[in-house]
């Protein structure tokens, strides 16, 4: 089975970094993924990471530890337009053909 | 532009009566997905398809049912909708393993 964690809600303000953290426990792992949904719309793809360490694309980073099992997704010089839902998702058993979500963290930016 | 199309956006069906939600894909990927969203909630997968093997989650209901008549159609079948069964339903597809997914629009179910 899959357990995927992540804090409910954070709060950050306009031009600041904010960090989100996701931690999962799978059989199996083939990566780890971060999608942002805004209200009532589609998840869109952000960062991929199979290996350790850390990506990184434009204003958004990802790191990933293995052995921890834990994950965390970096904005920086956050925008009001930022302010969504950032979905942890991983890939775990049946040669990765599983891809489960976690609950999702919702991002509010204020002015 | 190659993509997934979800169709209809919103979709209005009666307590008890079946009813269809469509996908398809222009990208040729081999795997499809079908997630069920509740407001506030993380998408939770119902089933997926590798190519022509169907692979069900351990907690779908029997109520929900997938065919995929060919690699760019995949349906969603409710048989009998509660009101419980009302959630935005994403399908997605990925060219294979460790692969990105990508996302149609959604359709929005309501029962009533």
């Amino acid at each position: 089975g899959q357990n995927i964690d992540q804090p409910t809600e954070m709060t950050a303000t306009e031009g600041a970094i904010v960090q989100i953290n996701c931690t999962y426990q799978t059989s199996g792992f083939n990566g780890l993924f971060w999608y942002q949904q805004h209200a009532g719309e589609a998840p869109t793809f952000l960062s991929y990471n199979v290996l350790d360490g850390l990506e990184e694309k434009g204003r958004f980073s990802s790191f990933l530890s293995r052995s921890k099992g834990y994950s965390y997704l970096l904005l920086k010089e956050l925008q009001m337009k930022d302010s969504a839902s950032y979905l942890c998702a991983v890939r775990g058993d049946n040669y990765g053909q599983n891809f489960v979500f976690g609950p999702g963290t919702r991002l509010s930016v204020l002015p | 532009d190659a993509m997934v199309i979800q169709n209809p956006r919103y979709q209005v069906t009666q307590f008890g009566k079946p009813v269809t939600l469509s996908c398809s894909q222009t990208l040729n990927h081999n795997v499809m997905y079908w997630y069920q969203q509740k407001s506030s909630q993380a998408p939770k997968l119902l089933f997926h398809y590798y190519d022509k093997d169907f692979n069900n989650e351990a907690d779908t209901p029997d109520n929900f049912q997938s065919r995929r008549p060919n690699t760019s159609f995949c349906f969603l079948d409710i048989r009998s909708p509660g009101l419980g069964d009302a959630a935005m339903y994403l399908c997605a597809t990925s060219r294979g393993v460790n692969e990105k997914l990508f996302f149609g629009s959604g359709t929005q179910l309501s029962v009533l």
